[in-house]
């Protein structure tokens, strides 16, 4: 099993709705998590950090569960702009150890 | 201010060549990371580097693969016989203590 798995998509939906996508990690000692965005053939850039309470960034809304070992990323009033990979990271009990999921694909169509 | 920023942005090599890439990470940041990645997939953890500590290279693939930090910022990915299978986006990453990573444009190598 992998440590950090995606859906890898594609997820295709119009533009103004909302999509929601998971990340499933396998170590429960785990302990920050976050989303990064990455366009096609660009690096990867911090969107969010996902907290313990869940945290909300405009159109953007993150949480953690933690009993189920999960993290969401829910995405309201959907632009073309969002079309990308979302990639799920979590880190262990060092900072070197940081795993990146493989991401999911989002395509926004108009 | 300024980013992470890599050099150079495309490399083109003949197989057996010896290769350098250069990160420089964003200023005060503590912690800086190698990550590959090729077409289509996801990112390949390589080497992290934390402030005066030894380095975790438990990503490195092969003995041909090496790394160093000068002074705490600057530092340089070399490939020493390059193979084909190493062609992909090298990407670099700098963070703080929050483990953050703020990543650098990448340098596309190539293997010919």
């Amino acid at each position: 099993r992998k440590e950090v798995e995606q859906d890898p998509g594609p997820f295709n939906v119009p533009e103004g709705a909302t999509v929601a996508f998971n990340c499933t990690y396998s170590n429960s000692a785990s302990q920050s998590f976050f989303w990064y965005r990455q366009d096609c053939r660009k690096e990867p850039k911090l969107l969010m950090s996902v907290y313990s309470s869940g945290n909300e960034d405009g159109r953007f809304t993150a949480q953690l569960n933690r009993a189920s070992q999960y993290i969401s990323l829910l995405i309201r009033d959907s632009k073309l702009s969002d079309s990308a990979t979302y990639l799920c990271v979590v880190s262990f009990s060092s900072a070197s150890k940081i795993i990146f999921g493989s991401g999911t694909r989002l395509s926004i169509r108009p | 201010g300024a980013g992470v920023s890599q050099s150079p942005s495309n490399k083109v090599t003949e197989k057996g060549k010896d290769v350098e890439l250069r990160c420089d990470p964003i200023s005060g940041h503590t912690a800086l990371y190698w990550y590959r990645q090729s077409l289509g997939q996801g990112l390949e953890f390589l080497i992290y580097f934390q402030g005066n500590s030894a380095p975790d290279k438990s990503g490195l693939p092969s003995d041909r693969f090496s790394a160093e930090r000068t002074g705490g910022s600057v530092s340089t990915l070399t490939i020493q016989r390059t193979q084909q299978e190493d062609s992909a986006v090298y990407l670099c990453a700098s963070a703080a203590s929050s483990y953050e990573q703020y990543f650098g444009p990448g340098t596309r190598l190539t293997v010919t």
